[in-house]
Order: C-alpha cells, then structure tokens, then sequence
C-alpha cells in the first residue's frame, strides 16, 4: 500500500506568518490529494482536493501544490482560528490513506 | 443542506457487539460512497472503508478487514459500522464521510460517535 509521510509533526507559528506543511507519497498518486482541518474536538473539514483545488467557502489564505509525489499545504496569513491539526489523505484507490497530522499553534 | 447524522455515544464490554449508524440527508443518498474514519484518543485518523449505497459494494482498508462490517440500508439512507466481539482497543471516535466517487475527497462528514470499550 502507499504510505503518506506528513511533516511536520507540528509547528508554532505567530498571527501573519506563512506556514507551509508537506506530505510525501510513497508512489505516484497523480494529483489525488487532499487536505483536511481537524479543529480540537471537531469532525475533519476538506480544505482542498485534486492538490491544489480550494474547496467552496475556504478562505483563500488557504493553497495547495504537488511537485512530483510531494505536496504542500501553505497559509499564506495564519490566523488564530486556523488553529488546528491537519491532515494529508491520498484517494486514487484504495485505501485512501491518512498521513499522520501536523498540529498548528500559535 | 447536506447532513450525515451519527448515532450517539456507546459504552460497552469487551467481548460484546456493537453496530452504529450514519444517516445522510440533503442529498441523493445512493448515488454517494460512505466511507468510515477511525481516530483513536490523541492519534490521527484511519481509514477503514468505505460502502456504495447504490450496490451495497464494499471496499475495506487491509488493517480493518475482518475486524468490521460495513453496511447500508438504502431505504432508510444510513450506513452502518458494526463490531461482533468488541476489544479495548477498539475505543476510539468513529466518522462516516461521504465522497461522490471511489476515487473523491470525503466533501461532507458525520459529527462523529464515542465507542468506549472498557470492563
């Protein structure tokens, strides 16, 4: 199965800084990539799908890029309710696999 | 509005079984995948598979297959994870997600449901 290696495990950042998290497949995905935000004690939100395509009613400060098998999520701006743990999930076939999360604090 | 709708917090015995459900409104339920995500206290989520309400076709994770059973009543538009003989290590909140095709990011999530397996 192809694994996804996340990294950071975590991060702090100050209000307005740029924060950029990568995730790694073990193979190629394409572009079958998409990024979550897990709010403490909240259920998973999509942020963006197909690598870099922001899903509806997702602030802008919010990109994402593939380079290969690496991707990134980058905000541009952080802001305190960005607070959050993130997570990387590959869904060309299954199973659609998980990396292991980057907690974001500030 | 899209809905998926978790049943509630359950606290059971090793040894015991257990089924939960995620019901989905808002939407053409049969024409979307259910997939189920386990997150264990303090880790991060796992993917266990995922169901096509419209054929009742079942796709398991490696890691869970054998372990659960997914299944669906598309009548009632609600998914289903269920356990035959629970273990501690079972504890963990489960999320039903829906995705369009197989190959979809999860767009809509359940609220999420407590299982607490303890003696």
């Amino acid at each position: 199965d192809i694994q996804m290696t996340q990294s950071p495990s975590s991060l702090s950042a100050s209000v307005g800084e740029r924060v950029t998290i990568t995730c790694r497949a073990s193979q190629g995905i394409s572009n079958y990539l998409a990024w979550y935000q897990q709010r403490p004690g909240k259920a998973p939100k999509l942020l963006i799908y197909e690598a870099s395509t922001l899903q509806s009613g997702v602030p802008s400060r919010f990109g994402g890029r593939r380079s290969g098998t690496d991707f990134t999520l980058t905000i541009s701006s952080l802001q305190p309710e960005d607070v959050a743990t993130y997570y990387c999930q590959k869904y060309d076939s299954a199973p659609l696999t998980f990396g292991g999360g980057t907690k974001v604090e500030i | 509005e899209v809905q998926l709708v978790q049943s509630g917090a359950e606290l059971k015995k090793p040894g015991e079984s257990l089924k939960i459900s995620c019901n989905g409104s808002g939407y053409t339920f049969p024409y979307f995948w259910i997939a189920w995500v386990r997150q264990v206290p303090g880790k991060g989520l796992e993917w266990m598979g995922m169901i096509y309400p419209g054929d009742s076709g079942t796709t398991y994770s490696p890691s869970f297959q054998g372990q659960v059973t997914i299944s669906v009543d598309k009548s009632i538009n609600t998914a289903y994870l269920q356990w035959r003989s629970l273990k501690a290590s079972d504890t963990a909140m489960y999320y039903c997600a829906r995705h369009l095709k197989s190959d979809a990011a999860h767009d809509y999530w359940g609220q999420g449901t407590l299982v607490t397996v303890s003696s």
